[in-house]
């Protein structure tokens, strides 16, 4: 069982709410990911981080924001959420080994409904 | 745009039978990996292969690697119910991140 925890694990909120999904990791990974996914659909990357301080945008243009104050938190924030945000979002975290990709640990993901 | 496309899209089989799913990518990797999702979950990591490595067991899970065709194969022997999930590979560039693909849906039947 992966040490990395996503709350909440379901969430509904109108549109223009302002949201944030948590992600906690306890293994002292320095690199640490968001994805989001769309039911039986591929993981598209929006959010990367590969330290304290360190955050980056992903492939996927997302109207979201993340902050990397403390290696173990790694926090997404969506500041009006719109019905195009609804999508289930995945947090994992991997080991740093120099440029070597290790195997990444997910949380069990968040599903967001904007109604 | 997505490095790493599975095939097929979604498999159905018979407990006790193999289930094969293949990977195919466009660039050079550093390592290729799979991952497996029960519905609504996350993902769980199940192998990963490097690429000076061409074949690579664990339990009933088997991947080979062929990165002359840019492309690797997960076989699932003696498929079991509890198998039922979806399967991604993801590929490792230098100084990158993960990159998944569309995944292969795996429906095993009692």
């Amino acid at each position: 069982e992966a040490d990395i925890y996503q709350t909440p694990r379901y969430l509904v909120i109108g549109t223009g709410k302002k949201i944030t999904l948590e992600c906690s990791q306890t293994m002292g990974h320095d690199k640490m990911y968001w994805y989001q996914q769309d039911p039986g659909m591929e993981l598209h990357l929006i959010h990367y981080s590969y330290g304290v301080n360190s955050t980056e945008k992903g492939d996927l243009s997302s109207e979201s924001t993340v902050s990397r104050i403390r290696t173990e938190h790694f926090p997404l924030t969506l500041e009006s959420a719109r019905p195009s945000h609804t999508s289930q979002y995945l947090c994992a975290s991997s080991e740093e080994q120099g440029y070597l990709n290790t195997e990444a640990f997910f949380g069990q993901g968040t599903r967001l409904t904007v109604v | 745009s997505q490095q790493g496309e599975e095939d097929p899209q979604a498999l159905s089989i018979q407990e006790g039978e193999n289930a094969t799913m293949n990977c195919s990518y466009k660039t050079s990797i550093n390592n290729l990996q799979w991952y497996r999702q029960n519905s609504g979950r996350g993902l769980v990591h199940l192998i990963l292969i490097r690429s000076n490595e061409r074949e690579k067991h664990s339990g009933r899970l088997r991947v080979t690697l062929d990165t002359s065709k840019k492309s690797s194969s997960l076989l699932i022997t003696a498929s079991r119910a509890a198998d039922t999930a979806s399967y991604f590979c993801a590929t490792a560039l230098r100084y990158s991140t993960l990159t998944f693909g569309k995944g292969t849906m795996l429906l095993v039947s009692p």
